[in-house]
């Protein structure tokens, strides 16, 4: 079992604010990264999928970046709305399944 | 969206009796899993399967099993369920590509009373 840590738990930014999350996991294990976007009472949708040692992937105000060496992950959000509030989740993969953090929690406040 | 089918949605069931989830793909993906959630928890993994009639533990496969019989159907049975198991179950596909994505299904919301 991984150990994959998230934090923090949960944030509270006004809308316009950017905001960045972190995922940290065994770089001993790792394949892949993935993030995802999970919405209340929906199921969550893949956000990134990252493989190489500074990685970095960007989808509209929304980026990360990967760091396979020290074992992290950051996720950025630029100038956060409404729209954004979600739970976001990590998950390494370790090459026959995924092991998934607790997740931050983002409510952006109108 | 990604073709994956949970049945049934949402199931109350009495302590204690057998209970069978069913998940159905169209995409003809080789890897399927079964989560739950669990506030706290996160998603974590039950049991997961890597081909027909090949299936694997997860991180909490404690009274649970699943079957495979066929690539796009993977069921998880509770055997005898517990209060315990109370949850928020969700099934996933992967593609087994490089990289691996794996896509989730609506989640069925299941109730041991």
């Amino acid at each position: 079992i991984l150990n994959v840590e998230q934090s923090p738990q949960s944030l509270h930014v006004q809308e316009g604010d950017s905001t960045n999350f972190t995922c940290s996991f065994p770089s001993s294990n790792f394949y892949a990264l993935h993030w995802y976007r999970w919405e209340t009472a929906k199921s969550p949708e893949a956000l990134f999928v990252m493989t190489l040692n500074g990685d970095e992937k960007k989808k509209g105000r929304i980026s990360a970046t990967l760091n396979t060496k020290e074992g992290y992950s950051y996720l950025y959000i630029k100038g956060s709305q409404p729209e954004d509030s979600a739970t976001y989740l990590c998950a390494p993969w370790a090459g026959n399944q995924f092991y998934f953090g607790t997740g931050t929690s983002l409510m952006v406040i109108p | 969206d990604a073709g994956i089918t949970q049945s049934p949605r949402h199931k109350v069931t009495e302590t204690g009796t057998p209970v069978t989830l069913r998940c159905h793909q169209t995409e003809n993906h080789r890897y399927m899993y079964w989560y739950r959630q669990d506030p706290g928890h996160g998603l974590r993994l039950i049991h997961y399967s890597y081909g027909v009639k090949d299936t694997d533990k997860g991180e909490v496969s404690d009274g649970y099993s699943v079957s495979r019989s066929k690539t796009e159907d993977f069921l998880l049975t509770l055997e005898s369920a517990t209060s315990s198991q109370t949850s928020v179950y969700f099934c996933a596909i992967g593609s087994g590509g490089d990289p691996h994505e794996q896509y989730f299904g609506p989640g069925t919301r299941l109730t041991v009373t």
